[in-house]
């Protein structure tokens, strides 16, 4: 079992509607988790951070963390056709930093005029 | 921008060949982490240097060496390259909350 489970996608879905995209762990040592939007041939680009268990939201983005079922989502409200890109998730444990950061291989969202 | 530069975007070379790959971190960032990603495998964790000292190995090969330099900038080297080898690398930065500021990527084609 991979440590980190994320559905490549492609999801694809009409302007203006709400993203929901969602990543599964297996290590319940992991306590920081991050979404990570990544356009064609750049680098991963740092979305959102959530500490533990919760809800965190920035503009049209909010992050949800499940430890108890070891799931994170992230959903995008009015999505726009800037949006179409590479969502990956990320996640660590405390002390792990060494290691950086454990990844999903992302989902490929493409958003439709 | 997230502050962390790569050289050079984009090289193109021969199997068996020598590569290396340049990397400054964030002003201030004394970390520098590699990462490899091709299409199949994802973002996978090759190495971390911290201040100049190696702290970390993930799935990096032998053929694959790294170092950092006074100065925190980082070079990935990569020889005997394979075609197998052609892929996005990527360093970035730690920032105080763990979380990664990546550069821009190396894209290696090897041919």
């Amino acid at each position: 079992q991979k440590e980190v489970e994320q559905d490549p996608g492609p999801l694809s879905v009409p302007e203006g509607a709400i993203v929901s995209l969602n990543c599964t762990y297996s290590n319940s040592a992991f306590q920081y988790f991050m979404w990570y939007r990544q356009y064609s041939r750049k680098g991963p680009e740092l979305l959102m951070y959530t500490y533990s268990s919760g809800n965190k939201e920035d503009g049209r983005f909010t992050a949800q963390v499940d430890k108890s079922s070891k799931y994170i989502s992230l959903f995008i409200r009015d999505s726009q056709p800037s949006d179409s890109a590479t969502y990956l998730c990320a996640m660590s444990a405390p002390g792990g930093g060494a290691d950086g950061l454990t990844f999903g291989k992302g989902t490929h969202l493409i958003i439709q005029p | 921008d997230s502050g962390v530069t790569q050289t050079p975007k984009h090289l193109i070379t021969a199997t068996g060949q020598r590569v290396t790959l340049r990397c400054s971190p964030r002003s201030g960032d004394l970390s520098v982490y590699w990462y490899q990603q091709s299409l199949d495998q994802g973002l996978q964790f090759l190495i971390h240097y911290y201040n100049g000292e190696e702290r970390a190995k993930g799935n990096i090969l032998e053929r694959f060496s790294a170092q950092q330099f006074p100065d925190l900038h980082s070079e990935l080297n990569l020889s005997s390259l394979e075609l197998g080898d052609s892929a996005l690398y990527f360093c970035a930065s730690r920032g105080m909350a763990g979380e990664l500021f990546f550069g821009e990527g190396s894209r290696l084609t090897v041919l």
